[in-house]
């Protein structure tokens, strides 16, 4: 199974926009990229997930570099709410079976 | 959508007793998912289930760890004869492939102490 580096923690300011890193090196083709977070005593909660091309929903952004080594994730106003840890995740394309988690990003929000 | 429900919410027992934890996935979904988190590391999977067959297990389980799902539902995680290092939470997750999307839902797990 492939893996991914994140930095362990990252601070953010209220109101501003974050950017989480990823890298993946060794993703395959048919690998998709998730993006999962967990607050403080609680199970995780689903975030984005792409392929090739860039995502967008209500949450965060997904930036996937072009050649898919690495990506980010963008959550574009900060609030207090959105301190947890954020883990990027390979799985592979028609193996939508488990999910093998790092240790994650822990971010900070200052208000 | 009362999402994915997880009981009991916290279990503490003695060493070498059995516990069993149960969850209720999202009605419509028939994946499900067994993790287990301890403190400080992300979720290990353990198991997934589709439809009531477990089609595959953690070479890293132990064989006093058991599953099943036997109606397609509610899915069932004993362990037996456990030890200091089960203390972990135990998550469970659905999912469903009808829909095309990939995301998992996550329940707000079981957290297990063992004395």
């Amino acid at each position: 199974d492939a893996k991914t580096t994140q930095p362990n923690s990252m601070e953010s300011n209220e109101e501003e926009p974050v950017h989480l890193p990823c890298n993946h090196s060794t993703i395959s083709g048919t690998d998709y990229i998730h993006w999962y977070r967990q607050l403080p005593s609680q199970g995780p909660e689903y975030v984005i997930h792409g392929l090739t091309s860039n995502v967008n929903n209500r949450m965060a952004s997904l930036a996937i570099a072009e050649d898919r080594k690495s990506s980010t994730l963008i959550l574009h106003r900060a609030t207090l709410r959105d301190a947890a840890v954020y883990y990027c995740i390979l799985s592979r394309a028609g193996n939508n079976r488990k999910l093998i988690w790092g240790l994650g990003t822990s971010l900070a929000v200052n208000p | 959508d009362t999402g994915v429900s997880q009981n009991p919410r916290h279990k503490i027992t003695k060493r070498g007793q059995n516990v069993t934890f149960r969850c209720d996935p999202i009605s419509e979904h028939n994946r499900l998912y067994w993790y287990r988190q301890t403190l400080g590391q992300g979720p290990e999977f353990l198991t997934y289930f589709q439809n009531e067959a477990q089609l595959e297990k953690s070479r890293l389980l132990s064989d006093r760890f058991s599953a099943e799902r036997p109606k397609g539902s509610f899915s069932t995680l004993e362990i037996q004869r456990t030890e200091q290092g089960d203390s972990a939470m135990y998550l469970c997750a659905s999912s469903s492939t009808g829909t095309g999307r990939n995301e998992q839902f996550f329940g707000p797990g079981t957290r297990l102490t063992v004395l």
